[in-house]
């Protein structure tokens, strides 16, 4: 099976500006998560979605949305873009729930100038 | 909330050594924890999982890790380090009932020859 993949892998952007992450999750995985990874936050937790719904969202500003479509795949949105979210992104697929493995993609690199 | 602790943000191992990386958590429920490696620029990738059971837990590349409630540690071992462990580890917990990840700050292992 093919692994967890996000496209695009390295984004530059500017202050104030939007962008659009995308993740394909492993065929027949229904839950996707994201979380962003910085050298001084660590990893965090940002949403999960499952069956196009949101199902869990971490301590992160509205300008952080997400959405799923029925055929699992998500993208995730930051609007408004601040030097601060410069940082890797990274998205996980599970089987459908709780407490199931997660599997990771490659991650989307962001830069914001 | 569940948190992790990884003790030690640097590791150095000289090649044939036994590898020990540290984590504590702490939980009010039985967790299901998790160590994945993040080699650079790669996404993260599973090493093994403890859910129920035997406590101790056999993983891919020879790592293994003890679950040991009373101390609530889930430390990580390899008996002998290779130049290809040089890599980023993380240790987690999933919430019960939410499919979050909540993540150590990482140990990263460098290997000297």
């Amino acid at each position: 099976k093919a692994g967890v993949t996000q496209t695009p892998r390295y984004l530059i952007k500017t202050r104030g500006q939007q962008v659009t992450l995308s993740c394909s999750p492993i065929s027949g995985h229904r839950s996707v998560s994201w979380y962003q990874q910085t050298p001084g936050q660590g990893l965090q937790f940002l949403f999960e979605y499952f069956s196009e719904t949101q199902r869990n969202k971490g301590n992160f500003p509205g300008r952080f949305s997400g959405r799923q479509f029925s055929n699992s795949r998500s993208e995730m949105n930051v609007s408004t873009l601040e030097l601060g979210d410069s940082a890797l992104y990274l998205c996980a697929s599970s089987l459908s729930g709780s407490q199931e493995t997660q599997y990771f993609g490659p991650g989307t690199r962001l830069l914001v100038l | 909330a569940q948190s992790v602790t990884q003790l030690g943000s640097h590791v150095s191992v000289s090649e044939g050594a036994l590898v020990l990386l540290r984590c504590n958590y702490s939980s009010s429920v039985p967790p299901y924890l998790f160590w994945y490696v993040q080699y650079p620029n790669q996404g993260l990738q599973l090493l093994l999982k403890y859910t129920t059971g035997a406590t101790l837990v056999k993983g891919i590349n020879g790592f293994e890790a003890e679950f040991k409630k009373s101390e609530t540690s889930f430390h990580l071992t390899k008996p002998s380090a290779h130049m290809s462990d040089a890599a980023e580890y993380f240790c987690a917990v999933c919430e019960a009932a939410v499919n979050k990840l909540t993540f150590g700050g990482g140990t990263r292992v460098l290997v000297k020859p």
